[in-house]
C-alpha cells in the first residue's frame, strides 16, 4: 500500500525552527517528485516547496524562500522540510504529497499524508 | 504571481450536475488538476491533466479546460460529493492552488 506518514510538527515560538519528516512506503521513492503543501486553519491549500526525484532540483513558494529548505534521503525513503525563522503565519497543517507521474518534477499529487500540525506562537 | 479564481460556493440538487470553475489567465495552455477535500481529511486527486481520472474516481467526475477557464463537472451528484474542491496548475516554477469551492448537495 502506498503511504506517506508525516512527523515533527508541534508548538514553536516565533523565530524558532522545526524539522518535518515524511516517511514513504509502497512505491519507488526516488522515481517521484515530492512536495510539501500546507493549510492554515479554516483556509485553502498553499503549496510550500517541491523537490525532484533525485533531489537535484528544488522549488519554493515566495512566502518561504530563504527560510525553509526541502530535502530528501532516497536511501531512507524520507522527505524533509527544515523550517527556520518561523512566523505566526506559518501556522498550518503541513502535508507531504507525492507526484503522480514518474520522472516529472511538476504536476498533480496523487498521494497525500495525513498531515502534521505546526503552531507558531509565544 | 499567477492567480486561480474559484467561486466560493456551489450548490447542487441531489442527482443533478455541479460545475466548478477555475479561472486564470490563459489557463487553457496549462495542465489543470483537481482535488476533493472533506473536513478533517487530506485532499484527494479527482482529475489530473485537465480531464484524466485516477483509478478509483467515479466516471461522474470529469474535467475540461479552454481559454481562461477550467471546469470540474460532477454529474449525478451524491451526498458524499459534499466537500471543498481545489484546482491546481504549475506556473513560473511554482505550484498554484485555486481559492477553493465548497460544494453543497441539497
Amino acid at each position: 500500500e502506498v503511504q506517506l506518514l508525516e512527523s515533527g510538527g508541534g508548538l514553536v515560538q516565533p523565530g524558532g525552527s522545526l524539522r518535518l519528516s515524511c516517511a514513504a512506503s509502497g512505491f519507488t521513492f526516488s522515481s517521484y517528485a515530492m512536495s510539501w503543501v500546507r493549510q492554515a486553519p479554516g483556509k485553502g491549500l498553499e503549496w510550500v516547496s517541491g523537490i525532484s526525484g533525485s533531489g537535484g532540483t528544488t522549488y519554493y513558494a515566495d512566502s518561504v524562500k530563504g527560510r525553509f529548505t526541502i530535502s530528501r534521503d532516497n536511501s531512507k525513503n524520507t522527505l524533509y522540510l527544515q523550517m527556520n525563522s518561523l512566523r505566526a503565519e506559518d501556522t498550518a497543517v503541513y502535508y507531504c504529497a507525492k507526484g503522480a507521474e514518474v520522472a516529472t518534477t511538476t504536476g498533480a499529487f496523487d498521494i497525500w499524508g495525513q498531515g502534521t500540525m505546526v503552531t507558531v506562537s509565544s | 504571481s499567477y492567480e486561480l479564481t474559484q467561486p466560493l460556493s456551489v450548490s447542487v440538487a441531489l442527482g443533478q450536475t455541479a460545475r466548478i470553475t477555475c479561472g486564470g489567465n490563459n489557463i487553457g495552455s496549462k495542465n489543470v488538476h483537481w482535488y476533493q477535500q472533506k473536513p478533517g481529511q487530506a485532499p484527494v486527486l479527482v482529475i489530473y491533466r485537465d480531464s484524466n481520472r485516477p483509478s478509483g474516481i467515479p466516471e461522474r467526475f470529469s474535467g475540461s479546460n479552454s481559454g481562461n477557464t477550467a471546469t470540474l463537472t460532477i454529474s449525478r451528484a451524491q451526498a458524499g460529493d459534499e466537500a471543498d474542491y481545489y484546482c491546481q496548475v504549475w506556473d513560473s516554477s511554482t505550484e498554484v492552488f485555486g481559492t477553493g469551492t465548497k460544494v453543497t448537495v441539497l
